[in-house]
Formats: C-alpha cells, sequence, structure tokens
C-alpha cells in the first residue's frame, strides 16, 4: 500500500487560508469516508484534527474543516494563526482493511 | 483524563527484538482499537497496525508482515507491539494511538507519548 501523496508544503500568512490536498486511490480515499487528519509540531506527538473526512474532535478550531472529492481529501486552515505552524498527515482506511499515512506537509506561516 | 502511557527507550541491536508497551487509563479499554505508528528520525508517519482489544483481532501493514505482532491484554489495559529481526531501519519513535473516543462531554483521538527504539550495533 503506498502512501497517500500531499504536497510537501504550503505557506501563507496570517489570516489567509492554506489548502492541503491528500491524493489516493479508489483503493482508499475513493471508497471510505474514514479520512483522517493529523497535526504534529516539531518534537510532539500527532495530534487529532479532523475525523471522518469533516469532522473536529472537541477542542479543535473551527478554522480547521475537511472534505473529500472522488480519491482526493482535503484540509483546509482558514485564519491562519502562527501556532498552526505544523507538519500535517492525512490517513485513510483501505479495501485491505488497513489503514495508510499520507506523506505529510510542513505548513509555514510567512 | 484519558491517558497512553507508553515505556521507555530502548536500545537494541540487529537482528534483536524489541517489545514496547502502551497503558491506558480513563477509558473503556476494549471499546476502541489501538494503532501503532513508527516515524523513522526526519521522516513521516506509518502506520503499522492495530489490535481490537475486546477480542484481540489484529490488523497488520504489509511492510511489517511477519515481524510485527500486536497484542492486548485486558487485565492491565495494556497494548503491546513486539516487532522482531531488527535493522537499522527501524530506528524510530513508536507511537500507540486510538481513534476517536467518544466521551460523555468530549470526543478526541489520542496518542501516547513516543518511544524511540535505536538499533545499532
Amino acid at each position: 500500500q503506498s502512501a497517500l501523496t500531499q504536497p510537501p508544503s504550503v505557506s501563507g500568512s496570517p489570516g489567509q487560508s492554506v489548502t492541503i490536498s491528500c491524493t489516493g486511490t479508489s483503493s482508499d480515499i475513493g471508497t471510505y469516508y474514514r479520512v483522517s487528519w493529523y497535526q504534529q509540531p516539531p518534537g510532539t506527538a500527532p495530534k487529532l484534527m479532523i475525523y471522518e473526512v469533516s469532522n473536529r474532535p472537541s477542542g479543535v478550531p473551527d478554522r480547521f474543516s475537511g472534505s473529500k472529492s472522488g480519491n482526493t481529501a482535503s484540509l483546509t486552515i482558514s485564519g491562519l494563526q502562527a501556532e498552526d505552524e505544523a507538519d500535517y498527515y492525512c490517513r485513510s482506511y483501505t479495501t485491505r482493511s488497513t489503514y495508510v499515512f499520507g506523506t505529510g506537509t510542513k505548513v509555514t506561516v510567512l | 483524563e484519558v491517558q497512553l502511557v507508553q515505556s521507555g527507550a530502548e536500545v537494541k541491536k540487529p537482528g534483536a527484538t524489541v517489545k514496547l508497551s502502551c497503558k491506558v487509563s480513563g477509558y473503556t479499554f476494549t471499546d476502541y482499537f489501538m494503532h501503532w505508528v513508527q516515524q523513522a528520525p526526519g521522516k513521516g508517519l506509518e502506520w503499522m497496525g492495530l489490535v481490537d482489544p475486546e477480542d484481540g483481532e489484529t490488523k497488520y501493514a504489509e511492510k511489517f508482515q511477519g515481524r510485527l505482532t500486536i497484542t492486548a491484554d485486558t487485565s492491565t489495559d495494556t497494548a503491546y507491539m513486539e516487532l522482531s529481526s531488527l535493522r537499522s531501519e527501524d530506528t524510530a519513535v513508536y507511537y500507540c494511538a486510538t481513534d476517536v473516543i467518544f466521551g460523555v462531554v468530549t470526543k478526541a483521538g489520542y496518542w501516547g507519548q513516543g518511544t524511540l527504539v535505536t538499533v545499532s550495533s
């Protein structure tokens, strides 16, 4: 199972919006709504930001939103803040009853 | 409060086996799958496998099939990850993690603090 494809980096100024794409196949994202997104600041454990494509866990700001179209999922951060600077990973369930992570995207706040 | 507390750092020689633990508290252990994730230095997250503590059923990533064993001890609310035939490429931080846990008030996913495994001769 190959990793899902994410852009290596995205950047934006404070207050702007950025969108991270996560491209898979019909064997994962294209079939299931079990897509999650994780935020990982340097030197820390990942944190769940979005589950089941578009649902936010408690305490996650509504600036974070998720969506899916076909084989591609997306995470949008609106009103970018300095504290959002981190690595972000998507994860999907697969037709083999396993999971696969994306390649990861570094978000830089200019 | 939900907590996942992992065992301490390990140093192993190539060819050896390592067994890590992840003790949970604050929720019903058997209600949620436990995942294990590998992160090599400077690299991304890699899903290794999971266990259903309710019945012990496991799923493993193809990459780790044959070397990986994940178990759950419901008497101590502890999950274990055992990786054998270690090689230098297995040097990484290993995390245990849950999916979303739906509490009375909150819903969140939880991760352990991570355990560094160093494989070196």
